[in-house]
């Protein structure tokens, strides 16, 4: 069974600078998310997906970040324009509709904002 | 106070130490409790997983949730150098008719030969 892919796996930009990541998540998988983690943190959810429905986005800075899940599959996470504070690792976890936090994670997509 | 904390370490232990990582909350409405380990450079992946208070072994690694005391724990038996990661502890609460957990900050675990 595949895992999660991200891509890119490492990213560097100047700030005020847009920035997209990208998340294939595990078929079957109908519930996906989105997490933060900066340096020496746990991950911090930004926002998840029931199929095609942002369920959960209270976290997600919406001035700058966006989401999008087409499909129900693949899911990209924007943001636009970066500021300094955005640099941290962005992670794309999935699971089965109903469990109770059993999620397997990418790799993540290390993100710099020079 | 976060809802989840945890000692970041670093832990370190010669090689077949017996390795003891907690973490305290403040929810009592956690349900689920789960560790996930965490390679340098890698998304984290699930290690242990319980349900309310009680141990789970599995293989060298036990887990114990103590939830009248909101403390849970993660023993490592016979510590290898290839455990040398981070651990992190997340607990759920049902949200919606979902689960989604809350991640504690880590603790990094160094083990020496």
């Amino acid at each position: 069974e595949a895992g999660v892919v991200q891509s890119p796996r490492y990213k560097i930009i100047e700030k005020k600078q847009p920035v997209a990541f990208w998340c294939n998540p595990i078929s079957g998988h109908n519930t996906l998310y989105w997490y933060r983690q900066n340096l020496g943190q746990g991950p911090e959810l930004l926002i998840r997906y029931e199929n095609e429905e942002a369920v959960d986005d209270s976290q997600l800075p919406k001035d700058r970040f966006s989401a999008e899940r087409l499909k129900g599959v693949d899911s990209t996470l924007k943001i636009q324009p970066a500021e300094l504070g955005d640099s941290a690792v962005y992670l794309c976890a999935s699971s089965r509709t109903g469990v109770t936090g059993e999620l397997f994670f990418g790799e993540g997509s290390r993100l710099t904002v020079l | 106070q976060k809802e989840v904390e945890q000692d970041p370490g670093p832990l370190s232990v010669p090689e077949g130490a017996i390795v003891s990582l907690n973490c305290t909350y403040s929810n009592s409405a956690f349900q689920y409790f789960m560790w996930y380990r965490q390679y340098s450079r890698k998304g984290p992946e699930l290690l242990m997983y319980t349900y309310s208070s009680g141990n789970k072994e599995d293989g060298r690694f036990t887990a114990q949730v103590d939830k009248s005391s909101k403390y849970i724990s993660l023993f490592i038996r016979d510590s290898q150098p290839s455990d040398s990661a981070t651990y992190l502890c997340a607990m759920s609460s049902p949200s919606g008719g979902s689960y989604i957990p809350t991640f504690g900050r880590g603790t990094s675990l160094i083990v020496h030969p």
